[in-house]
């Protein structure tokens, strides 16, 4: 079956302006995770949603970082006034179920560049 | 706070030479500990989930089991298409299913 999606594969912005990077997750998957990755480091937690809430955010920087799942299936991370030190791939994962006993599964990523 | 620490970061083998990857952790009343594959420019792929002390599970080249402070990763006579990095990440117990992540290791099989 179909895998997660990300979209855009890439994204270049300047300084200072707004982007939203989309998931779209396996179908039936209750669980979503954004996650940040930079060269040569593991993915590092951002956000949890449960359904349609955020079940845990802890791990988004500042309040620059937002994301939403209106309808409990795709999920959308919207970054305000980006700056060069945003520069990383964003992966989204979903697992069947969330507890942390599910396996998540990744897409491949957007690589956002901050000019 | 739950932290992992992955030995080596990088390690080199030669086709057929068989070899280990360690992933130390502390986590407060593990869920799970997950071993990914991560090739250039890719997302993680997902290999293994353990639960408990003791646990092993195997596929195709690779074996992985878990004590209660670390997990391996064996690698048994590698070709060179299993070079890639190699994430080992824990859920634990106050985490609501968020994974933690160590650094990797890049493997490189030569043939």
């Amino acid at each position: 079956g179909a895998g997660v999606s990300q979209t855009p594969s890439n994204k270049v912005t300047e300084k200072g302006k707004y982007v939203e990077l989309r998931c779209d997750p396996i179908s039936g998957h209750t669980a979503l995770y954004w996650y940040r990755q930079s060269l040569g480091q593991g993915p590092e937690f951002l956000i949890y949603f449960q359904g349609t809430g955020a079940a845990d955010d802890s791990g988004l920087p500042n309040d620059r970082f937002f994301a939403v799942r209106p309808e409990g299936s795709v999920s959308t991370l919207k970054i305000q006034r980006t700056e060069r030190g945003d520069s990383a791939v964003y992966l989204c994962a979903s697992s069947l179920n969330g507890g942390g006993n599910y396996e998540q599964y990744f897409g491949p990523g957007t690589r956002l560049t901050v000019t | 706070e739950d932290q992992v620490t992955q030995s080596p970061e990088a390690l080199r083998l030669q086709e057929g030479e068989s070899s280990s990857l360690n992933c130390s952790y502390t986590v407060s009343g593990l869920r799970g500990l997950f071993w990914y594959r991560q090739d250039p420019g890719k997302g993680p792929e997902f290999l293994f989930t353990l639960y408990s002390a003791g646990e092993e599970k195997e596929k195709e080249r690779l074996k992985a089991t878990l004590t209660k402070k670390e997990s391996f990763l064996h690698i048994t006579a590698p070709k060179p298409e299993d070079s890639a990095t190699y994430l080992c990440a824990v859920a634990g117990g106050t985490s609501y299913g968020k994974l933690t992540f160590g650094q990797g290791t890049i493997l490189t099989v030569h043939p």
